[in-house]
């Protein structure tokens, strides 16, 4: 089956800094979401994100399929932010698997 | 304005007793998914629904049962639940794309205790 590889696995910021999440993933997508899981566990739906760039807020999203990665972007990261992100690609019918994930830690 | 609630938020149970999860949703989707995450691992998904066409993973043991009786509602039943199923448990939906998988939205998730 298809293999979702994230990194870095474990990162710690600042509040204030910027950083940059990458997926690799081993096979051709339909397509591919991103997702943040806080420390509640409540996971959220950041980006649907098949191809090309999207924007929200202080987020982006770039997913080049022809060379099977994606990068989420954060800018002037909060607290609030802290959590797993999880990068997730269409593996069979109506099917995700879900990367390894990143774990960030944002700190005052 | 919940669209996807999972009951209870905390269960536990014992050993070898049965348990029912549960999760609505009030999004009319017709895909609902059930997800099982241990700790500091990413979320495995079970089997999922695509209206009443019920998916099954290969390696879901037959421990795990689901029902969906109607659109808004889908069960997890474990029947002899072991230790080693102590986890989250997450509902998810997602749909109407026939041709591949559309936004998913998760549950607040259901987290299993065995003693």
């Amino acid at each position: 089956g298809i293999q979702v590889e994230q990194s870095p696995p474990d990162l710690i910021l600042q509040e204030g800094a910027n950083s940059t999440l990458r997926c690799n993933f081993s096979d051709s997508v339909n397509n591919l979401q991103w997702f943040h899981q806080n420390p509640w566990g409540q996971l959220i739906n950041l980006f649907y994100i098949p191809s090309g760039t999207k924007q929200n807020g202080r987020l982006s999203a770039t997913t080049v399929a022809t060379e099977r990665y994606s990068l989420l972007y954060i800018s002037s990261s909060q607290t609030t932010d802290s959590g797993v992100y999880f990068c997730a690609v269409e593996s069979g019918f109506q099917k995700l698997v879900f990367g390894t994930g990143t774990r960030l830690l944002v700190s005052p | 304005d919940a669209m996807v609630i999972q009951n209870p938020r905390y269960q536990v149970t014992q050993f070898g007793k049965p348990v029912t999860l549960s999760c609505s949703q009030t999004l009319n989707h017709n895909v609902m998914y059930w997800y099982q995450q241990k700790s500091s691992q990413a979320p495995k998904l079970l089997f999922h629904y695509y209206d009443k066409d019920f998916n099954n993973e290969a390696d879901t043991p037959d421990n795990f049962q689901s029902r969906r009786p109607n659109t808004s509602f889908c069960f997890l039943d474990i029947r002899s639940p072991g230790l080693g199923d102590a986890a989250m448990y997450l509902c998810a939906t997602s749909g109407p794309l026939v041709d591949r998988v559309d936004t998913q939205y998760f549950g607040p998730g259901t987290r299993l205790t065995v003693l």
